[in-house]
């Protein structure tokens, strides 16, 4: 089975852009979720999809939104990009996300923010 | 809020010898999912090891072992016969058992960067 893939690996964005992040998790999860990862914060959460549903959502500005498709595939986007919104942002999918479940995390996309 | 804390920023192995990496964490929860993930340079993050906070016994996985201790809030990882591709960042996280009512993300301490040395 494949992983979980993210494209693009690498980006660069310039301040007030916007930016789309795409997530395609491993086959029959239906499970998503977004983490940034900084070296001053960590891993924090960004939000949760399932079933094309937001399932739950971490707290970061309204500039970061996301949404999942049919076949659960999942893209976040971030609008008005800040220089602190260089980060690696992962993604990590599971069959339907309960606390048993087991989280299967992506590569990351390293987002650079100049 | 939940929260893990990860103390030690650093630290290093000899190659074939024991290392144990120190967690602790916060929370008002009975019942809950600790995590040891490991994340290689530029690698994907990959799950080393899980405990369920009702299981009295240490979950051991080959090399892996961890002590958990409940009452202390602490969730150790050792490891043993060190190799070299242990080398990683490895994080402590923390998942809430009541998924329907608190949400299932996973609560990340800081990492510790493990260098494991010939």
């Amino acid at each position: 089975k494949a992983g979980v893939t993210q494209t693009p690996r690498y980006l660069i964005k310039t301040r007030g852009q916007q930016v789309t992040l795409s997530c395609s998790p491993i086959s029959g999860h239906r499970s998503v979720s977004w983490y940034q990862q900084t070296p001053g914060q960590g891993l924090q959460f960004l939000f949760e999809y399932f079933s094309e549903t937001q399932r739950n959502k971490g707290n970061f500005p309204g500039r970061f939104s996301g949404r999942q498709f049919s076949n659960s595939r999942s893209e976040m986007n971030v609008s008005t990009l800040e220089l602190g919104d260089s980060a690696l942002y992962l993604c990590a999918s599971s069959v339907d996300g309960t606390s048993t479940d087991t989280q299967y995390f992506g590569p990351g996309t390293r987002l650079t923010v100049l | 809020a939940q929260t893990v804390t990860q103390s030690q920023p650093e630290m290093s192995v000899q190659e074939a010898e024991t290392v144990t990496l120190s967690c602790t964490y916060d929370t008002s929860e009975s019942d809950y999912y600790l995590f040891w993930y490991k994340q290689p340079p530029s690698r994907q993050m990959i799950l080393v090891i899980r405990q369920e906070a009702y299981k009295q016994q240490n979950a051991t996985e080959n090399r892996f072992s961890v002590n958990f201790q409940k009452a202390a809030k602490s969730f150790s990882l050792k490891i043993s016969d060190s190799q070299l591709g242990d080398a990683a960042m490895y994080f402590c996280a923390y998942r809430s058992a009541f998924s329907d009512r608190t949400g299932n993300q996973f609560y990340f301490g800081t990492g510790t960067s493990l260098t494991v040395i010939p």
